[in-house]
């Protein structure tokens, strides 16, 4: 149980052009999911945490009108990056939580963006 | 402010046993997490300590002190699968995961 799943996997994308990543709750409801970028050798790097039906809480730094997310259902979560630049090139994660005690984050397999 | 500190990288020996320490300094405290990640894929969990103690599970085990601020995730008989990076998270007072850089574990044969 507790599968997420991550949409697509890897995609490249021209300068300036929007790309969409859907992670999406396959066997529980996420009450909340969480965006994470993460560039080589680094650690995770929270962006957002967002709450379904409601507006995503964005961390210290990062741009919300760059980095759009949505959470409209209980199972999915979109974060889309506007305008794309090179320096956006990363591996990008999400996580969801449900309502178990331990506050356990379920991963999906990530998205590797790169854009040209 | 919030800090947690683990080792920035280990090496250790096919079939042994090494110990990846985690101290932290956070507001409030609701558990530890440790989880592993592989290079280029997700952190996939391995433990849960939110009481002093071991938690034993296969050939992973996990300590926690409160008092101390400090954990550690000890792996015995190591195999060259378990090269890869070990996160240390603590859960804060607003339930938020606080994420430590990371440990990357090398084994050699």
């Amino acid at each position: 149980g507790a599968v997420v799943s991550q949409h697509p996997s890897w995609v490249i994308c021209k300068s300036g052009t929007s790309v969409k990543i859907e992670c999406r709750s396959l066997d529980f409801q996420a009450t909340t999911m969480f965006w994470y970028r993460q560039f080589p050798k680094q650690s995770l790097m929270l962006m957002a945490t967002s709450n379904e039906g409601s507006k995503a809480t964005y961390e210290q730094g990062v741009e919300k009108d760059k980095f759009l997310i949505n959470h409209a259902s209980l199972t999915l979560s979109t974060l889309t990056v506007t305008s794309a630049h090179p320096e956006d090139s990363s591996f990008y994660i999400c996580s969801a939580r449900g309502l178990q005690e331990s506050y356990e984050q379920y991963f999906g397999p990530g998205t590797r963006l790169t854009v040209t | 402010g919030q800090n947690i500190d683990q080792p920035t990288e280990m090496t250790a020996t096919e079939g042994a046993i090494v110990q990846i320490n985690c101290t932290y300094q956070t507001s409030g405290f609701n558990g530890l997490f440790w989880y592993q990640q592989h290079a280029g894929e997700a952190p996939t969990f391995l433990s849960y300590n939110v009481l002093d103690g071991l938690e034993e599970k296969g050939r992973f085990s996990s300590f926690l002190s409160r008092s101390k601020g400090y954990s550690y995730l000890l792996l015995k008989e190591l195999q060259m699968k378990d090269s890869a990076s070990y996160l240390c998270a603590v859960l804060d007072s607003n339930y938020q995961l606080i994420w430590g850089a990371g440990t990357k574990l090398i084994i050699k044969p």
